[in-house]
């Protein structure tokens, strides 16, 4: 079962707006990923936030992580059309003898109109 | 490096016909997994290997047999391909740290008829 789930499934906006994106999960985690994949291709790391933390940035980037209401959220900032893509969060509950194995929500497809 | 590196690119089975997908990492990672993908949904583990000689069933494992015989290759094999097994099928490699930051391969587009 997805422990990740993403909203919205899709979400279209123009160049330089901000782009946000919610993913919420059911059980409690070690950490909160979020990756992005581009059409045909592999998907690549962006961020990642622990549970003791509550927001961090990368470049463009913004997560937030909200334990108590199992939710976060990414906010891409002044959007490009290479921002183009699907949107992945991915929960590690690190528990032992998982292998850390990570579990993927289905993903928010994100188009940046030009 | 090449990263994580998989062969073949695309594949096309008969029902019943077996085959093998190989993974390769040249960043000397403990952890290596197999996903599959299918349209609309986000990535499903099958297996998995947390060190050389060493697998685990993921979420779905039917179907699917695995092998690591060498750290840097892992190994997912089709005995028997059913179209329920048509899917785009990525292998991940990490660390092991306490981040687990997974590195992908470009995916393996497979369909059986």
């Amino acid at each position: 079962s997805q422990q990740g789930e993403e909203d919205p499934q899709a979400l279209s906006i123009q160049e330089g707006e901000n782009a946000t994106m919610n993913c919420s999960y059911k059980t409690s985690i070690n950490n909160l990923q979020w990756y992005r994949q581009n059409s045909g291709r592999g998907l690549v790391h962006l961020i990642l936030i622990r549970s003791n933390e509550r927001e961090k940035h990368s470049g463009r980037l913004r997560v937030t992580l909200d334990t108590s209401k199992k939710s976060s959220s990414l906010l891409i900032t002044a959007s490009r059309a290479a921002d183009t893509a699907s949107y992945f969060c991915a929960t590690d509950r690190g528990s032992s003898g998982s292998a850390r194995q990570l579990t993927f929500g289905s993903g928010t497809q994100l188009t940046v109109l030009p | 490096n090449a990263g994580v590196t998989q062969t073949p690119k695309f594949r096309v089975l008969k029902t019943g016909q077996s085959m093998t997908l190989l993974c390769a990492q040249d960043m000397n990672h403990e952890y290596m997994y197999w996903y599959r993908q299918d349209p609309g949904m986000g990535l499903r583990l099958i297996h998995y290997s947390v060190g050389e000689g060493t697998t685990a069933k993921g979420e779905v494992p039917d179907g699917y047999n695995v092998s690591r015989l060498k750290k840097q290759n892992f190994l997912l094999g089709l005995e028997s391909a059913a179209p329920s097994q048509t899917s785009v099928y990525f292998c991940a490699s990490s660390p092991g740290t306490e981040s687990n930051e997974q590195f992908f391969g470009p995916g393996t587009r497979l369909t059986v008829l």
